[in-house]
């Protein structure tokens, strides 16, 4: 059984430029939540997507936008990076939008911004 | 999220029991605990959760108090993989999200 997977593993982007990230959940999971990491600092919630939508977002700027498919898989789109988007980031899939759900992470993808 | 309270750092020896605690006095009724740990550079990784009786799994063991003000992760026989941050969290119901605090460093030692 696959685990969550997120591509790509790497990324090197300059200031201004716009990424995408990409994200499959675990096999069986409906629900995606996105997660940034900056070093030292323990994940900080993006948004999660249910049912195609936007469910829940935190406290990041319009510049963070997402996207999921009818296969659950997810997209997060940074436009206009900045510096301080250079950070991990941890996709989380779980069989529903729930807090009780459990959330099982991928890999990351580490995006480093010139 | 209730609020949790870690230790920032435990040392274990290899071999031995691994005991990290978690304070979360605010919780409520229906609130579940998760343990989730972190390895360097890799995504967190889901350990165990609980509401109010113990629970284990082949990872783990997680303690809970009768109260359910605090409760103990036990790994039963620390190997230096478990080297790694352990996060204590307590969701609320009707929040989606995760809220990560800094967590416990745990690092086992030869």
């Amino acid at each position: 059984d696959a685990g969550v997977t997120q591509s790509p593993t790497h990324l090197i982007k300059t200031r201004g430029q716009q990424v995408t990230l990409r994200c499959s959940p675990k096999s069986g999971h409906d629900t995606v939540s996105w997660y940034q990491q900056a070093l030292g600092q323990g994940p900080q919630f993006i948004f999660q997507y249910y049912e195609e939508e936007e469910r829940q977002r935190g406290n990041f700027p319009d510049r963070f936008s997402g996207h999921q498919f009818p296969n659950y898989s997810s997209e997060l789109n940074v436009n206009a990076l900045l510096l301080g988007d250079s950070a991990l980031y941890l996709c989380a899939s779980s069989l529903g939008p729930s807090s009780t759900d459990t959330q099982y992470f991928g890999p990351g993808t580490r995006l480093t911004v010139l | 999220d209730a609020k949790t309270t870690q230790p920032t750092s435990m040392d274990c020896a290899e071999g031995r029991a691994a005991n990290l605690p978690c304070n979360h006095s605010t919780i409520s009724g229906n609130e579940y605990v998760y343990w989730y740990r972190q390895i360097h550079s890799q995504g967190p990784q889901y350990i165990i959760h609980g509401l109010k009786n113990n629970e284990t799994n082949e990872m783990a063991s997680l303690i809970i108090t009768e109260d359910r003000k605090s409760s103990t992760l036990i790994l039963p026989h620390a190997t230096l993989r478990d080297t790694a941050v352990y996060y204590c969290i307590a969701p609320r119901g009707s929040n989606y999200k995760l809220t990560f605090g800094k967590g416990t460093l745990l690092t086992v030692n030869p």
